[in-house]
């Protein structure tokens, strides 16, 4: 079974440039979130979206970060314009429902986008 | 006041001992998970285990285990005969409740380091 990918794996941008961000969750898995994580501490979550429907995005900082997940599959993260404390690894991960109702929920990782703004 | 402690930053363990990673957790709710994942330097976080609150033995993937401790809210994680490619930065993560407005909580990560 393949697992959640993301693309690109690395992107060096310069301040006030645009920047997206995109992930493929495991097949089946309606669940996707999108996670920051600075150097050296745990992921933050930024959003999380229930099929299309993106049902925790309090942490998103919505003056420049924005996301989509338009058919429930795959997802873009994007932000515009990147400032230098936006240099971080972003993180797809995807979990299932079904899973949650058992209680087993787990959330599954891509290999995370790193980014470095200039 | 933290959900998830991690007192250990960093570790160094020679090559095949069994090391103890700790982790305690802060939380009101009955209903709870508890997650380890491992992140080596090439980024991604990997899942190595799970413990729920109600779950009576501990849990245990291959070379790992889950000592828990439900009174002491303590979840650490075991792995026996440890090799270099263990290498990597441990997280203790909790999910609380069951409710669809959960999340994952996260500690701050300990840094371990097996030496040949």
């Amino acid at each position: 079974e393949a697992g959640v990918v993301q693309s690109p794996r690395y992107k060096i941008i310069e301040k006030k440039q645009p920047v997206a961000f995109w992930c493929n969750p495991i097949s089946g898995h309606n669940t996707l979130y999108w996670y920051l994580q600075n150097l050296g501490q745990g992921p933050e979550l930024l959003i999380r979206y229930e099929n299309e429907e993106a049902v925790d995005d309090s942490q998103l900082p919505k003056d420049r970060f924005s996301a989509e997940r338009l058919k429930g599959v795959d997802s873009t993260l994007k932000i515009q314009p990147a400032e230098l404390g936006d240099s971080a690894v972003y993180l797809c991960a995807s979990s299932s429902q079904e899973d949650r109702g058992r209680g087993t929920d787990t959330q599954y990782f891509g290999p995370g986008t790193r980014l470095t703004v200039l | 006041a933290q959900k998830i402690t991690q007192t250990q930053p960093g570790m160094f363990v020679q090559e095949k001992e069994a090391v103890t990673l700790d982790c305690t957790y802060d939380t009101s709710d009955q209903s709870y998970g508890l997650f380890w994942y491992k992140q080596p330097s090439s980024g991604e976080m990997i899942f190595l285990i799970y413990q729920g609150s109600y779950d009576e033995q501990n849990a245990t993937e291959g070379r790992y285990s889950l000592n828990f401790q439900k009174a002491r809210k303590s979840a650490n994680l075991v792995i026996s005969a440890s090799q270099l490619g263990d290498s990597a930065m441990y997280f203790c993560a909790m999910r609380e409740g069951m409710d669809s407005n959960y999340q994952l909580i996260w500690g701050a990560g300990t840094k371990l380091i097996i030496k040949p």
